[in-house]
């Protein structure tokens, strides 16, 4: 069935580094990819997303990369803070046909000051 | 604008019992997805209604179920608690039920079967 595998499980950074978290999907058929941002007591919120058009997308200090031949995406953040600490989930979905997400099972970030 | 708000927002529950969650989508939303989130699990689509029906569906068994009214509020309902069931229950919102729409999440219930 349809499946999004999230690499690592847990990231520790130091503030200032940057931090990578990767994602593949299995849905040839997904053509929409959200990153999520989940602090502790809150639910998810969305920080950035890119659809299958486009192989990159940027704001401020995180970037989206999208593989659709290797059905891989990734997260990126430059110049990490602590307040960047929390967990992290991408996650895939089709764009019709009504929601139907799958998550990947979340990256927990901790940034060290 | 407010945000997408569930009640409760805890819950404590015996095994056998049902229970009701709520879900008020953000001002003018009409479609709402519902998820499980467990640490074992992570987030697990339930299922999503809009114009209140319910357009897709989750691998959940049928003690799992919803509506929504025609204001879009949700509700979904868990029959005969079992201990697994405890979880936080996560409905969000969106302004409609294209599946490439941004979602906005509200904060959670969390439900505890004893």
């Amino acid at each position: 069935g349809e499946n999004v595998e999230q690499h690592p499980s847990t990231l520790s950074v130091q503030e200032g580094d940057s931090a990578v978290i990767k994602c593949t999907y299995s849905d040839s058929a997904s053509n929409y990819f959200p990153w999520y941002k989940q602090e502790l007591g809150k639910g998810p919120q969305l920080i950035i997303d890119i659809r299958s058009n486009v192989g990159e997308k940027k704001d401020q200090r995180i970037a989206v990369t999208l593989n659709k031949t290797a059905k891989h995406f990734s997260l990126h953040i430059t110049e990490t803070q602590p307040e960047d600490s929390a967990v992290y989930f991408c996650a895939a979905s089709i764009g019709t046909g009504g929601f139907k997400t799958i998550f990947g099972a979340g990256t927990r970030l901790f940034v060290k000051a | 604008k407010a945000g997408v708000t569930q009640t409760p927002r805890y819950l404590i529950k015996t095994r056998g019992q049902q229970v009701t969650l709520s879900c008020s989508p953000i001002s003018g939303h009409r479609s709402v997805s519902w998820y499980q989130q467990t640490p074992g699990q992570g987030l697990q689509f339930l299922f999503e209604y809009f114009s209140e029906t319910q357009r897709n569906k989750g691998n959940f068994p049928g003690r799992f179920s919803g509506r929504q009214f025609s204001n879009s509020r949700s509700e979904m309902n868990v029959s005969t608690l079992e201990l697994g069931d405890s979880a936080l229950y996560l409905c969000a919102s969106s302004l409609t039920t294209s599946g490439n729409n941004e979602q906005f999440f509200g904060p959670g219930t969390r439900l505890t079967v004893l």
